[in-house]
Order: structure tokens, then C-alpha cells, then sequence
């Protein structure tokens, strides 16, 4: 049973261009979680999303950025005209349930690195 | 608005040591706590988890306590080892919340020489 696979692990991009993020949850795993790490900062939650649906952006920025889920495939994180600021590792968790018992697990993926020009 | 902090910020340690990492909430309503270990280029793995209600757990060499009235949580590795060297971040998940919208520390960096 494969973990949440992310893609690509690096990526470089110069200000300007968009840049795409992957990710795919575990398998049996319907709920996305997009979090983001900068540099010598703890893990910021950014969107979660459930197949076809955001269900909590609220930690996302309003611009340029967004995030979706299809029905088939994985998720995307989306962002365009990249600034030197989205330097940043990006993470994806993904979990069975959402609000189940508390004892639920994350798992997360082993990142996407955006290194910004 | 809840807040984590973690300290030290990094520590160094001989092998074979036994050591204890902090973790510090601002608000005490939370549903559970996890440890987690990230390595450099690498993600997250769980490393032990804490309902609200509970007050340690075990994994191992692993020890984690939950204090939630004061705010804090211990994670006490025993009889360190070189591979126990990561960055070691604590994350708690508010109450009330249906989400996992885990609020996370900025990281204890362990380096256990060998």
C-alpha cells in the first residue's frame, strides 16, 4: 500500500511562471490536506479538500493560489505568477475520514520543494 | 488563537542518552496532539498521537505526555541512537474542529552523536 505520493519532489520555477503540485493520497484515503512550510517556520495549514469539493481554504492566499481534487486523479496545488516568497517545502497529508474518532491519523507525503528564481 | 511552541529550538546529545522535548500550547481546548519526526527532504511520520483525554503514550522508546490544563506535552526518547537524529515537531488540533487543521510547532532539530 503505497503512501501519499507527491510530485515532483523538487521544482524550480523563475517569478513569473505557474507552478503545479501534485499529489496523491493514499489509497482508500478521500480527504487532502495542502500545508506549507517556510524557511525556520513550523507547518501552515492551507486548504483541505475532500474529492470535488474545498471544504476549508482558509489558510490559503486569496491570490494566485488555488487547489482542487477531481473526481479521478490526484490533487493539485496551483500557483501562478510565482514570487520569490513561495519558496517553500509543500506538504500533502491525506486521511480515510474527517472528523471520526480522535485517534485518526495524518500521513503525510514527502514534499514538493518550490525553489523560486 | 492557539500557538505552539517547541523547546529548544536544537539539541545535541551523546548516544545513549535519555532526553525529553517540549511542547507548549496557548489554549487547552484541543482534541489531540501528535508527535511527529520529519527528516531533511523527506515528510512527516507519526510518531505517537494523544486524545484530549489521555495522558501519555508509548511507542517503543518513545514516551509522550499530554498535560492539557498547563498547555504541555513531553516527548522523552530513551537510550538515544544516531538514528534518532530529525527534527522532532509537535502539532495539536483545536477543539472544536472537524478538520485536521493541526496547528504545528516550529521543530526540535535532535543530533545524537555517534
Amino acid at each position: 500500500n503505497a503512501g501519499v505520493m507527491q510530485n515532483p519532489r523538487h521544482l524550480v520555477r523563475r517569478r513569473g511562471q505557474e507552478a503545479r503540485l501534485r499529489c496523491s493520497p493514499m489509497k482508500g484515503h478521500s480527504h487532502v490536506y495542502w500545508y506549507r512550510q517556510l524557511p525556520e517556520e513550523g507547518l501552515k495549514f492551507m486548504v483541505y479538500l475532500q474529492k470535488e469539493n474545498i471544504i476549508d481554504e482558509s489558510g490559503m492566499p486569496k491570490e494566485r493560489f488555488s487547489a482542487e481534487f477531481p473526481k479521478e486523479g490526484p490533487s493539485i496545488l496551483r500557483i501562478q505568477q510565482v514570487v520569490r516568497g513561495d519558496s517553500a517545502a509543500y506538504f500533502c497529508a491525506s486521511s480515510r475520514l474527517d472528523r471520526i474518532t480522535t485517534n485518526e491519523k495524518l500521513f503525510f507525503g514527502s514534499g514538493t520543494q518550490l525553489s523560486v528564481l | 488563537k492557539q500557538e505552539v511552541t517547541q523547546i529548544p529550538a536544537a539539541l545535541s546529545v551523546p548516544e545513549g542518552e535519555n532526553l525529553v522535548l517540549n511542547c507548549s500550547f496557548t489554549d487547552s481546548a484541543i482534541y489531540n496532539l501528535q508527535w511527529f519526526r520529519q527528516d531533511p527532504g523527506k515528510g512527516l511520520t507519526s510518531l505517537l498521537l494523544i486524545q484530549s483525554s489521555q495522558r501519555e503514550q508509548t511507542s517503543g522508546r518513545l514516551n509522550a505526555s499530554l498535560d492539557k490544563s498547563s498547555g504541555r506535552s513531553t516527548l522523552y526518547i530513551a537510550a538515544s541512537q544516531p538514528g534518532d537524529s530529525a527534527t522532532y515537531l509537535c502539532a495539536v488540533r483545536p477543539f472544536p474542529s472537524g478538520t485536521y487543521k493541526y496547528i504545528f510547532g516550529t521543530g526540535t532539530r535532535l543530533k545524537v552523536l555517534a
